[in-house]
């Protein structure tokens, strides 16, 4: 079945180091891959997407290149903020069959210091 | 356009008592998902309902645990005798159907 494993945190940063979270899903169709963010206290909001093989969603200064020949969607950001400290989710959606199944890792806790 | 909509955002009940959430969805949704996060973990998914039905129900307990998304009003997630180990971060999210998963902020259940 479709199912995403994410790097382990948690994660320590200093600010403005360079960030990246490893994600790979496996699945069996043509997924939609995403990346969530949890600030402490709130719900999940979306970060970026990417629909198709090759494409690279970017937001906030973050980005993820769907990777359809490594099965990977890692997000990377060049500089973080003290304001990134976040728990960070990486999905799937297989729109095949009913309805879009959403697949979560486990999130990877990130936490920049001053 | 306002957002997915839980509420309350903090419950809390002694065990054996019953917990009822409630969602909203964002406006002309008609896809509800419920998740669950326990401390510490990640986003486990419960059941997936449309207007009057239920979808797919995998993820739910097989008891104590129940959901709805009548005709009229918001989706209920009702958990009957509330033992100390239902204690999480209940998420209710929206869609269309395909694409994106919008995400309300969440009910916090604590259990004494």
């Amino acid at each position: 079945g479709d199912s995403v494993t994410q790097m382990e945190g948690p994660v320590t940063l200093s600010e403005e180091a360079f960030l990246t979270i490893n994600c790979t899903y496996t699945a069996t169709g043509y997924p939609s891959l995403f990346w969530y963010v949890q600030y402490p206290g709130e719900g999940l909001q979306l970060l970026l997407k990417a629909t198709k093989a090759d494409d690279k969603g970017s937001n906030k200064g973050f980005e993820a290149t769907y990777r359809k020949e490594t099965t990977s969607f890692h997000l990377e950001k060049g500089s973080v903020q003290v304001s990134d400290s976040a728990v960070y989710f990486c999905a799937l959606s297989d729109d095949a069959g009913t309805g879009n199944q959403f697949y979560f890792g486990t999130g990877t806790s990130l936490t920049v210091i001053p | 356009n306002a957002g997915v909509m839980q509420n309350p955002r903090h419950l809390v009940r002694r065990r054996g008592q019953e917990a009822r959430l409630r969602c909203s969805p964002m406006k002309g949704h008609s896809h509800v998902y419920w998740y669950r996060q326990l401390p510490e973990e990640g986003l486990k998914f419960m059941v997936y309902l449309q207007k009057e039905n239920i979808i797919d129900e995998s993820g739910m307990p097989k008891e104590r645990f129940s959901a709805e998304f009548p005709k009229e009003g918001p989706s209920i997630l009702r958990i009957q005798q509330v033992v100390r180990g239902d204690s999480a971060a209940y998420f209710c999210a929206s869609s269309l159907g395909t694409g994106i998963q919008y995400f309300g902020a969440g009910t916090r259940l604590s259990v004494l």
